[in-house]
């Protein structure tokens, strides 16, 4: 059973870079015909889609696109999320998760709380 | 951009009642590449419903989607109480891979 885990600081201060990384279990990010994604919701709020990963590269949120990079460690099985110049609005449970050939999201993970505070 | 729209907001209904939820989206989505989530309180979503209509592992048979192109339902034939809960639509067709802003399905 493929299962992911966020892992990652939960406390960043404003202007600087969040980072997140995804550890995968059960499967294998070499593993091809899927996306491996990012998903954000701020607190009593909707989903937000951040991105993804595939075999042909990354494609990003148009309102985020400036500011993320998404990268994936295959020696490690892992996948990570960095958010630069981070303010209160990226304060959020993120999210990584698994997209079929297609891109309906399958697995994902329990979710990590970031707050962006000094 | 493919905006979507969820209604009603929130719906309230009572245990072994039917729940109508729906998406629409200000563009045709193609292929039928719509999902259907469903979000409990401190929970990660759960994939329900993947191309519309088909079902994701371990689905009961009493959720199902339909629609094509704009419209886009989401049925649950009896509501139990584990069924209570926010409901997400998401659009998989173009970048950004939007989601709808969720209904809230709650007991009566």
């Amino acid at each position: 059973q493929l299962q992911l885990q966020e892992s990652g600081s939960g406390l960043v201060k404003p202007l600087q870079t969040l980072s997140l990384t995804c550890a995968v279990s059960g499967g294998s990010v070499r593993s091809g015909g899927y996306s491996w994604s990012w998903i954000r919701q701020p607190p009593g709020k909707g989903l937000e889609w951040i991105g993804y990963i595939d075999h042909s590269g990354t494609t990003y949120s148009p309102s985020l696109k400036s500011r993320v990079t998404i990268s994936v460690d295959r020696s490690k099985n892992q996948f990570s999320l960095k958010l630069s110049s981070v303010t209160a609005a990226d304060t959020a449970v993120y999210y990584c998760a698994r997209g079929s050939w297609f891109g309906d999201l399958g697995y994902w993970g329990q979710g990590i709380l970031v707050t962006v505070s000094s | 951009e493919i905006v979507l729209t969820q209604s009603p907001g929130t719906l309230s209904l009572s245990p072994g009642e039917r729940a109508t939820l729906s998406c629409r989206a200000s563009q045709s989505v193609r292929y039928s590449y719509l999902a259907w989530y469903q979000q409990k309180p401190g929970q990660a979503p759960r994939l329900l419903i993947y191309g519309a209509s088909s079902r994701a592992t371990g689905i009961p048979d009493r959720f199902s989607g339909s629609g094509s192109g704009t419209d886009f339902t989401l049925t649950i034939s009896r509501l139990e109480p584990e069924d209570f809960a926010v409901y997400y639509c998401q659009q998989y067709d173009s970048s950004p891979r939007t989601f709808g802003p969720g209904t809230k399905v709650d007991i009566k």
